[in-house]
């Protein structure tokens, strides 16, 4: 069964302040990793998918990386505006186009 | 376009009640994704259709709860009878090249 576990839970940067938030997985046959912004009361947002290990992908401030075991979403000087829960996903071999999300970080940028 | 539809945006029933939530999806997606989430377990899929055809049912959680997609344009989640327990967001989510756009989601409490 596939899995995805994220840390941390809740961060709270200050404005400028970068970070990084980190989902480890365990999938048979990694197909590929999602990336997903949520804002309260919406649904998810669509960010990144990566496909293998080493593999890169920026947007503004965000860039994502995957390992073999694990993903990273690096924030470089966070705005208010990204405040959000980010959520992790993985695609396994043999899920066909199912997604396992993980439960999410959820991000605070104070000014 | 106008993204994924959901409809009702909020419901509040009572225990024993049937239940029916719609969802139209961006033309010309494929897929369509159901899933449920909360704050205990976040984001989990109930089930999802390709062409109309339901592939994987596997997370729908007993009887009580059923989906049908008629045409390419429709789709509902009934949950009959409800209960407490059931209360949640549901959202709708489409797929195009493997991305999935998720609708506003539907609020469901159940007395």
């Amino acid at each position: 069964e596939d899995q995805v576990t994220q840390s941390p839970e809740a961060l709270r940067l200050q404005e400028g302040e970068s970070s990084s938030l980190n989902c480890s997985y365990t999938v048979s046959g990694l197909r590929g990793l999602f990336w997903y912004r949520q804002d309260p009361g919406k649904g998810p947002e669509f960010l990144f998918t990566l496909y293998s290990a080493g593999e890169e992908k920026e947007k503004e401030r965000l860039k994502a990386t995957l390992t073999k075991k694990e993903s990273f979403l690096h924030i470089t000087a966070p705005k208010p505006e990204d405040s959000a829960t980010y959520l992790c996903a993985v695609q396994g071999a043999g899920g066909g186009n199912k997604l396992t999300f993980g439960t999410g970080t959820q991000l605070k940028v104070e000014l | 376009d106008a993204g994924v539809i959901q409809s009702p945006r909020h419901e509040v029933t009572e225990m024993g009640q049937e239940v029916t939530l719609r969802c139209k999806p961006i033309s010309g997606h494929d897929y369509l994704f159901w899933y449920r989430q909360t704050m205990m377990r976040g984001l989990e899929l109930l089930i999802y259709f390709n062409n109309n055809v339901p592939i994987d049912d596997s997370g729908m959680p007993e009887d009580r709860f059923s989906a049908k997609m008629p045409n390419a344009s429709f789709s509902t989640l009934k949950i009959q009878p409800s209960e407490p327990r059931d209360s949640a967001v549901y959202f709708c989510a489409t797929d195009r090249d493997n991305e999935q756009f998720f609708g506003p989601g539907t609020r469901l409490t159940v007395l």
